[in-house]
């Protein structure tokens, strides 16, 4: 079972606010992962981390930034969100041996 | 980089039958997983395979690593309308340090 917990899970907010989703982890996973994905459709890897500090962009650009401060947290933050970005946003994690990831319950981000 | 082909997109079935769906990839991998995603969640990780030619039970759920390592299916015997979602695969490529994952297959159980 993991324990791997997002907040907000629905967020509604007019265009132009800056946002920060959380994701936070109690594993002790060094990797953690962010994906994109609207509804019924795939999975896209827009930021992950191998450990503290380490940062890297996926394959889908994205406008978003993380950071990575503590192995536990992995926050994603958009400066100035356009409906564009409306989305859901999944997090993940995933111990270093096996590369299994552990997904999050996501955030549902509306812009307005 | 490399792709999975999911398969099919999407199935209709009655309750009580069985399914079948698969990825296949023109490259090789070292681990092969299953998710399921309900609508509005975070996918739940079902099967995990990390041997070729490994079969794995998860009550209803069955899934095999393929023996060439390009391949991967999923079975899911005796459906209940629960079983309603959107199934993905998910792929460690040998040659890449990232999962890939596959489109999904939407799955549809008629009481």
């Amino acid at each position: 079972e993991a324990d791997i917990y997002q907040t907000p899970r629905y967020l509604v907010i007019g265009t132009g606010k800056k946002i920060t989703l959380e994701c936070s982890q109690t594993m002790g996973h060094d990797k953690m992962y962010w994906y994109q994905q609207d509804p019924g459709m795939e999975l896209h890897l827009i930021h992950y981390s191998y450990g503290v500090n380490s940062t890297e962009k996926g394959d889908l650009s994205s406008e978003s930034t993380v950071s990575r401060i503590r192995t536990e947290h992995f926050p994603l933050t958009l400066e100035s969100a356009r409906p564009s970005h409306t989305s859901q946003y999944l997090c993940a994690s995933s111990p270093p041996v096996t590369d299994t990831q552990y997904f999050g319950p996501g955030t549902r981000l509306t812009v307005l | 980089g490399q792709q999975l082909n999911q398969s099919p997109q999407s199935m209709f079935i009655q309750e009580g039958e069985d399914v079948s769906m698969n990825c296949t990839s023109s490259s090789i991998f070292n681990t092969w997983l299953w998710y399921k995603q309900d609508p509005g969640e975070g996918p739940v990780l079902l099967i995990a395979l990390y041997k070729a030619g490994e079969l794995t039970s998860n009550g209803r759920l069955t899934a095999q690593f393929g023996i060439t390592r390009k391949d991967s299916f999923l079975n899911i015997s005796a459906s209940i309308p629960s079983d309603v979602g959107i199934y993905f695969c998910a792929g460690l490529p040998a040659s890449g340090s990232r999962l890939t994952f596959g489109e999904g297959t939407q799955l549809t159980v008629n009481p």
